[in-house]
């Protein structure tokens, strides 16, 4: 298993603004993964970060609008930028342990105002 | 390309009760199949999954699910439903090559005392 935070727990922010979501894994990973999820929804993937390549964007997301950071291989960062009120969402980081089975944090909750 | 369906957004179940949560899935090859469950305002937590071997695999709190490849179905059940069992449970299924995994619309689980 392992043990995900999430950095902030919620935000509340104005348009035009960007908003840097930290994720801090307790052992290294290879692979970490995006989501965002509207509450109540599914999730939808926004990128694979992989540490010291670029992240990989699904069809949709644009490395302009979320860009990504993986400096090693028990942290991540996603930018939000340049937010409008359709980009309010809770915004969660996961981490692939074995076979494919993947452990979530705890999420980001973003308002935009 | 691979896709999960969940074809019931809610599913009410009197506690005691046997409760099944369906799920179907398509996918080139052989599949990794998962369950997870989110409860309110909380992050998604692992339930179970389906590599390979027996077709019933057992789960967390007393959860399990039956891999049916002629019917590509991975249905969630539980012999005996309690009312914390109340949650959003999502399936979800990923390629034999494939880094990411696609997860179902959710379907809300009501366990009635």
């Amino acid at each position: 298993s392992a043990v995900i935070s999430q950095k902030p727990s919620r935000d509340i922010c104005q348009r035009g603004t960007s908003l840097t979501i930290q994720c801090q894994v307790d052992s290294q990973v290879t692979m970490m993964f995006w989501y965002r999820q509207q509450p109540g929804q599914s999730l939808t993937l926004i990128a694979t970060a992989n540490q010291g390549s670029e992240a990989t964007y699904e069809s949709g997301f644009v490395i302009d609008k979320f860009p990504i950071s993986r400096p090693n291989l028990t942290f991540s960062t996603l930018t939000v930028s340049n937010m409008s009120p359709e980009d309010s969402s809770i915004y969660l980081c996961s981490v692939e342990v074995t076979a494919g089975e993947q452990f979530f944090g705890p999420g980001t909750r973003l308002t935009v105002l | 390309a691979q896709s999960v369906a969940q074809p019931e957004d809610q599913v009410n179940v009197a506690e005691g009760n046997p409760l099944t949560v369906k799920c179907t899935y398509s996918v080139s090859g052989n599949p990794y199949l998962f369950w997870y469950v989110q409860y309110p305002n909380r992050g998604l937590q692992f339930l179970l999954k389906y590599i390979t071997g027996d077709n019933l695999v057992k789960g967390s709190y007393g959860f399990e699910a039956e891999f049916n490849k002629s019917q590509t179905s991975f249905h969630l059940k539980k012999p005996s439903a309690l009312v914390s069992d109340s949650a959003l449970y999502f399936c979800a299924v990923r390629g034999p090559r494939d880094d990411k995994i696609i997860f179902g619309k959710g379907t809300r689980l009501h366990i009635l005392p």
